[in-house]
């Protein structure tokens, strides 16, 4: 089936160093796949995505390709900052009609100051 | 507040009770979603609907589960003789499947206690 899976948290990093959160995933096609933030007390927020292989989305300073011969689509950013703390769900869905997001389990993400 | 609202957003109540939880998406959105999050877990598919139409359940929406979506604007989920294991945060989300980005718009959840 189609599934996520993300790397174990939590990861805690100091301020203004460099993350990585790996992101693979099993497809029985070619999905679009985005990275959604979600902030303590707030709701799912779409970061980044991407809708075909080789396309790189980016926001906030975070940054992810999609690579579909690794089918892999890893989050990085180069000096997070202690308001990037967060847990960050990679997810993926297909574009035909009638289908859901599918997402991974959540890597948590603590920066110290 | 133009966002996709959810009401209540805690609730507590006791084994074998039921409950409602209430969605308001984003007004132009015609398909919304509903979601379960247990904790250290991601969000897990338990249906959709497209306009009133539900169109998808999950194997995870049990018998004692039902959700609505009467007009094709509010949805509401409810389940019947509640269990422990129904704890959880059940999340709402709402898209525009034309003439838009495909983003899904989540609100923040009603979390859901069962003693």
């Amino acid at each position: 089936g189609n599934s996520v899976t993300q790397m174990e948290g939590p990861v805690t990093l100091s301020e203004e160093a460099f993350l990585t959160i790996n992101c693979t995933y099993t497809a029985t096609g070619y999905p679009s796949l985005f990275w959604y933030v979600q902030y303590p007390g707030e709701g799912l927020q779409l970061l980044l995505k991407a809708t075909k292989a080789d396309d790189k989305g980016s926001n906030k300073g975070f940054e992810a390709t999609y690579r579909k011969e690794t089918t892999s689509f890893h989050l990085e950013k180069g000096s997070v900052q202690v308001s990037d703390s967060a847990v960050y769900f990679c997810a993926l869905i297909f574009n035909q009609a009638g289908t859901a997001l599918i997402f991974g389990k959540g890597t948590t993400l603590s920066v110290s100051s | 507040d133009t966002g996709v609202s959810q009401d209540p957003r805690h609730k507590i109540t006791k084994r074998g009770q039921n409950v409602t939880f209430r969605c308001d998406p984003i007004s132009e959105h015609n398909r919304l979603y509903w979601y379960r999050q247990t904790l250290g877990q991601g969000p897990e598919f338990l249906t959709y609907f497209q306009n009133e139409a539900q169109l998808e359940k999950s194997r995870l929406l049990s018998d004692r589960f039902s959700a609505e979506r009467p007009k094709g604007s509010f949805s509401t989920l409810e389940i019947q003789r509640t269990e422990q294991g129904d704890s959880a945060m059940y999340l709402c989300a709402s898209v525009k499947t034309s003439g838009s980005s495909g983003e899904l718009f989540f609100g923040e959840g009603s979390r859901l206690t069962v003693l």
